[in-house]
């Protein structure tokens, strides 16, 4: 089945340490996208893709980088200049399109302590 | 400054009542208007979509109604079942800036 596979679901990291989320889609979409959901916040986004080797900063890019080295993979490294990194991560991608939909990932919970 | 807000912030139903979400925004260039619906632990799932250029789209028990003067749509879901019980996403898309812009979510309870 085609799809987008975010790994870890769970991640535990200390203060201070860099951590990074993946995602791969087997959907051949060219533009893939991240969000972070707090509660109460919706999505907002991190950054996004639409194509190999080149990528935009959305809405809350400061503390957050990605690289798009395969139209398959989309890695999304939270810093240790992300102030509040704690939150679920969704990893989402689209085929293109001015109307077409995002197809989203199961997401990944990451709490720094 | 938010482009799209949703009311109410959190709903709570009684099963086979209707349940009803609505949005509204502010940017006119907007012509894309999708729903997302969102169970614990998982991504959201597009639920049904509209354009501007109708004003009701069906889908089973999901109704979008869309008014373009008042910059308002809203999400109707009949005969309510515990299992629509999650989170429940608006967003817009269009003109210069194709990226969706999503509401903040509200979250539906439906009691049996």
């Amino acid at each position: 089945d085609g799809g987008i596979t975010q790994s870890p679901k769970y991640l535990f990291r200390k203060e201070g340490q860099n951590v990074t989320l993946s995602c791969e889609q087997n959907l051949n979409h060219d533009a893939m996208y991240w969000y972070r959901q707090d509660p109460g916040q919706g999505l907002r986004l991190i950054y996004y893709s639409q194509i190999v080797n080149d990528f935009q900063k959305g809405d809350i890019a400061e503390g957050y980088s990605v690289s798009r080295e395969k139209k398959e993979s989309f890695p999304l490294t939270v810093t240790s200049a992300q102030k509040n990194p704690t939150a679920f991560y969704l990893c989402a991608s689209t085929p293109g399109g001015q109307n077409s939909p995002l197809h989203f990932g199961n997401g990944t919970r990451l709490t720094v302590t | 400054q938010q482009q799209v807000k949703q009311s109410p912030q959190s709903l709570i139903v009684q099963k086979g009542g209707i349940s009803i979400i609505n949005c509204a925004y502010e940017n006119t260039a907007f012509d894309y208007f999708p729903w997302y619906q969102q169970f614990p632990g998982k991504g959201p799932a597009l639920l049904i979509a509209i354009r501007p250029d109708v004003s009701e789209k069906k889908e089973g028990r999901f109704t979008i109604s869309f008014n373009k003067s008042a910059k308002q749509f809203s999400l109707h879901i009949m005969d309510s079942q515990p299992g629509d019980s999650a989170t429940y996403f608006c967003a817009a898309r269009g003109g210069a800036n194709s990226k969706l812009t999503f509401g903040k979510g509200i979250t539906l309870s439906v009691r049996p």
